[in-house]
């Protein structure tokens, strides 16, 4: 059974901050690791990373994929309170419809 | 375009009742998903469709049935409800497989 294991739970910064969240996965027949935002509606998009692209960058928020270890990192500098959302990771396995595992998510609060 | 729509926003139904939770969506993206989002959760993935016609059970799909007639429609069927089925329901959709997902802003849903 593929899983997912994001640390930590939650966490709350200084605006300004930079911070670390954690993804470590179990698929099999890995085909990408996904990072979705999600403030009180629908997950947002945030980063795609496969074999072929293990390193993505947009902004302040970056990302690596260690498919050797298993897991993922998501990067936020310079943090400011619009970032405060559930952060979530998720992996696809190659099959029919690439189905998504989802992580519980880290919980991250930015205060002024 | 409007994306991936959902309709209704939120409900309460009793225990025993049906519903159908209505998603719409018109990139017409081949793949689309249903999930379940529990409080302080990961989402869950209950039904997809590869394509018009075509519908598979994902990891939690006791209690639910889905068709898909058309490219754009993706209903999602509770036949008894029961307070275990409480949850946010997200309805996602994707062009290919190496494209994100793309998610509707979700149905609350309370049984009682």
């Amino acid at each position: 059974e593929d899983k997912v294991v994001q640390s930590p739970l939650s966490l709350v910064v200084h605006e300004g901050d930079t911070v670390t969240l954690n993804c470590s996965y179990e698929v099999t027949n890995f085909r990408s690791l996904l990072w979705y935002k999600q403030e009180k509606k629908a997950p947002t998009f945030l980063f795609m990373l496969t074999s072929s692209g293990i390193e993505k960058k947009s902004g302040r928020l970056s990302s690596i994929l260690d498919k050797k270890e298993l897991f993922s990192i998501l990067n936020i500098t310079a943090t400011q309170t619009g970032d405060s959302a559930v952060y979530l990771c998720a992996v696809e396995a190659a099959g029919t419809a690439s189905k998504l595992t989802f992580g519980t998510g880290t919980r991250l609060q930015v205060t002024l | 375009n409007a994306g991936v729509t959902q309709t209704p926003k939120f409900r309460i139904l009793k225990i025993g009742q049906s519903m159908t939770l209505q998603c719409t969506q018109d990139m017409n993206h081949n793949y689309m998903y249903w999930y379940r989002q529990d409080p302080g959760m990961g989402l869950k993935l209950i039904y997809y469709s590869v394509g018009a016609g075509i519908t598979d059970k994902g990891e939690v799909p006791n209690g639910y049935n889905v068709s898909r007639s058309t490219t754009e429609d993706f209903p999602l069927r509770l036949e008894l409800a029961a307070p275990s089925q409480t949850s946010v329901y997200f309805c996602a959709s994707r062009q290919g497989l190496r494209d994100e997902q793309y998610f509707g802003p979700g149905t609350r849903l309370t049984v009682t």
